[in-house]
């Protein structure tokens, strides 16, 4: 069964920094793209970022590009988000999930961690 | 940037009906759009991709269809457990945008 937890989340200052981290298990996890999407709770989803199998390509949404950077670890069954330069408005449920075809649809959701940027 | 318009906002309908659901883009995004289902305290649910493929598990009572700027998730017989939000998404270009969502609620 397909298993993705993320874990990382909390409460952070603006300006400040967090890495999100996510734990995938149930599948072969260097077969697949990955992705981070992001909802405001009671809000709609927001496609953050994306990575190929091996690392060798990756996408974000202008909001975050320049911020933050997605990463893998495919011997770790990992993949990371780092997000740097925090702002009011990244706060929001981070879910990784599995791509499809790729590494913008995604097939498979873990339930997220949620991030705070508050002062 | 490809902006994804659902409509209607909100669709009442009762269990056996028929739901037919909405995705306009503002340009072409050839065949390359997804529909998610997502339910309350849930993480999203992928139904379709690529405009028509059924993902792994999913009923086939849900049918999607359309391509270039017109799409359309069909329920053809809603069931209980089909009331929730709905979003389309697409990946032709930067950035892969999500539309606002549909909630469908039981009438």
């Amino acid at each position: 069964e397909v298993h993705l937890v993320e874990s990382g989340g909390g409460v952070v200052r603006p300006g400040g920094s967090l890495r999100l981290s996510c734990a995938a298990s149930g599948f072969t996890f260097d077969d697949y793209g990955m992705t981070w999407v992001r909802q405001v709770p009671g809000k709609g989803l927001e496609w953050v970022s994306g990575i190929n199998w091996n690392g060798g390509s990756t996408g974000y949404a202008d909001s975050v590009k320049g911020r933050f950077t997605i990463s893998r670890d495919n011997a770790k069954n990992s993949l990371y988000l780092q997000m740097n330069s925090l702002r009011a408005e990244d706060t929001a449920l981070y879910h990784c999930a599995r791509g499809v075809g790729g590494y913008v649809f995604s097939d498979y959701w873990g339930q997220g961690t949620l991030v705070t940027v508050s002062s | 940037e490809i902006v994804l318009t659902q409509s209607p906002a909100t669709l009442s309908l009762s269990p056996g009906e028929r739901a037919t659901l909405s995705c306009r883009a503002s340009q072409s995004v050839s065949s390359f759009l997804a529909w998610y289902q997502q339910k309350p305290g849930q993480a999203p649910r992928l139904l379709i991709y690529d405009a028509s493929n059924r993902a792994t598990g999913i009923p086939a009572r849900f049918g999607g269809s359309g391509s270039g700027t017109d799409f359309t998730l069909t329920i053809s017989s809603l069931e209980p457990e089909d009331f929730a939000v709905y979003y389309c998404q697409h990946r032709s270009n930067w950035p892969p945008n999500f539309g606002q969502g549909t909630r469908l609620e039981i009438k």
